[in-house]
């Protein structure tokens, strides 16, 4: 397809507890992965990224994984909190620098 | 080092008027990409300009959009003749250079139409 395919569409997780958000991409050739966090009304931020010639990153409590051969990234997020919660986007970059988006992931932590 | 900025924040129209949005990158960025997202949705790529060139514009519609990005001054992007569906946050983003490089991003038009 076209578009890079984001689940779930939303995710409820309880505070302290892990949420994984996971996106499919099809352009073999892209090589940039970047997770945006929207907060409502507010600008996309970006909050962790990953290149193609690693398979993981990690920032404190946040961590990307990518699997080249199945074309999947996904978002970790561990002991959530209360200020997580919001949009999470995943995107691909393409070989033509355009940025193509997902649908996006509501995350809700419930206290 | 101010941010990306756009103007106006929110912008309301009636249709068939025109609405200009505009876009000042990052200093020393010179690349700039605008977004339309619309309620409850993801971004949509529309176009990628760099300083007086339009590099990429095939997420644009082919009717009433244009955009901008002059030597001096802002990136504008432009909608002619405006319809209800025009109705969205149109972000723009901009990155130092082509590639593989971050894109900040602004915080957003909201544009209404009446």
């Amino acid at each position: 397809g076209e578009n890079v395919e984001q689940h779930p569409s939303t995710l409820s997780v309880q505070e302290g507890d892990s949420a994984v958000i996971k996106c499919t991409y099809s352009d073999s050739a892209s090589n940039y992965f970047p997770w945006y966090k929207q907060e409502l009304g507010k600008r996309p931020q970006l909050i962790i990224d990953i290149r193609s010639n690693v398979g993981e990153k990690k920032d404190q409590r946040i961590a990307v994984t990518l699997n080249k051969t199945a074309k999947h990234f996904s978002l970790h997020i561990t002991e959530t909190q209360p200020e997580d919660s919001a949009v999470y986007f995943c995107a691909e970059k393409r070989s033509n620098y355009q940025l193509i988006w997902g649908a996006g992931t509501k995350l809700i932590i419930k206290p | 080092n101010a941010g990306v900025m756009q103007n106006p924040r929110h912008l309301v129209r009636r249709r068939g008027q025109e609405a200009r949005l505009r876009c000042s990158p990052m200093k020393g960025h010179s690349h700039v990409y605008w977004y339309r997202q619309l309620p409850e949705e993801g971004l949509k790529f529309m176009v990628y300009l760099q300083k007086e060139n339009i590099i990429d514009e095939s997420g644009m519609p082919k009717e009433r959009f244009s955009a901008e990005f002059p030597k001096e001054g802002p990136s504008i992007l432009r909608i002619q003749q405006v319809v209800r569906g025009d109705s969205a946050a149109y972000f723009c983003a901009s990155s130092p250079r082509k590639g593989n490089y971050e894109q900040y991003f602004g915080p957003g038009t909201r544009l209404t139409v009446t």
